[in-house]
């Protein structure tokens, strides 16, 4: 299986700071890495596919980019609504894994 | 608007049986690919199984390989989750949802949430 590795685990900012999170996969999964994010109490949803494509009405302050092996999600301006834990996942094989999550706190 | 709803959560004992069901709407349920997925609690994200549109191919986690079984009812836009023999460690919310390409997943259902305990 693909391990997804996260980091930081954690991190907190103010509003307005360019948020990174950074996702490593153990082996080349080319292009195919999602990234998600999970607000408190709520399901997760799909806000960034194929590395770098943003999904429809996800703000353009996310954004992703990487490829191979080492991927990141960037937020240009964090906001408030922007608390939630950010889980990256490859889709290059089956399982599909997940990253254990980066979870985004507002100073 | 695209919608996923599940049911069937509940709390049983070691070795017992639970069906979850995803209801669907809002996009044509047999066009896609689905998946469950699971998060143990204040833990991370974990996929269960998923399946093809018309159900001759299903993947599922070793974990759970021989005593969960998906299916689906295309007529019924519905999702299903066979769980036997259930341990502790299938303790989680588990969520429905649809599989737009490969492994991607989106929307998500709200959870169901499943506890094993004695």
């Amino acid at each position: 299986d693909i391990q997804m590795t996260q980091s930081p685990p954690s991190l907190s900012a103010s509003v307005g700071d360019r948020v990174t999170i950074t996702c490593r996969a153990s082996q080349n999964i080319r292009n195919y890495l999602n990234w998600y994010q999970q607000k408190p109490g709520t399901a997760p949803k799909l806000m960034i596919y194929l590395a770098s494509s943003l999904q429809s009405e996800v703000p353009s302050r996310f954004s992703g980019s990487g490829s191979g092996t080492d991927f990141t999600l960037t937020i240009t301006g964090l906001q408030p609504e922007d608390l939630a834990i950010y889980y990256c996942q490859q889709s290059h094989s089956t399982p599909p894994t997940f990253g254990q999550g980066t979870k985004v706190e507002i100073k | 608007e695209v919608q996923l709803v599940e049911s069937g959560g509940g709390l049983l004992q070691p070795g017992g049986s639970l069906r979850l069901s995803c209801g669907s709407s809002g996009f044509t349920f047999s066009s896609y690919r689905m998946t469950w997925v699971r998060q143990a609690p204040g833990k991370g994200l974990e996929w269960v199984a998923s399946m093809n549109q018309d159900g001759s191919e299903k993947n599922y986690v070793d974990s759970v390989k021989g005593r969960f079984t998906i299916s689906r009812d295309n007529a019924e836009n519905s999702l299903y989750l066979q769980m036997n023999s259930l341990r502790a460690e299938d303790t989680a919310v588990y969520y429905c949802a649809r599989d737009v390409r490969w492994y991607w997943f989106d929307p998500w259902g709200q959870g169901t949430l499943v506890t094993v305990s004695s």
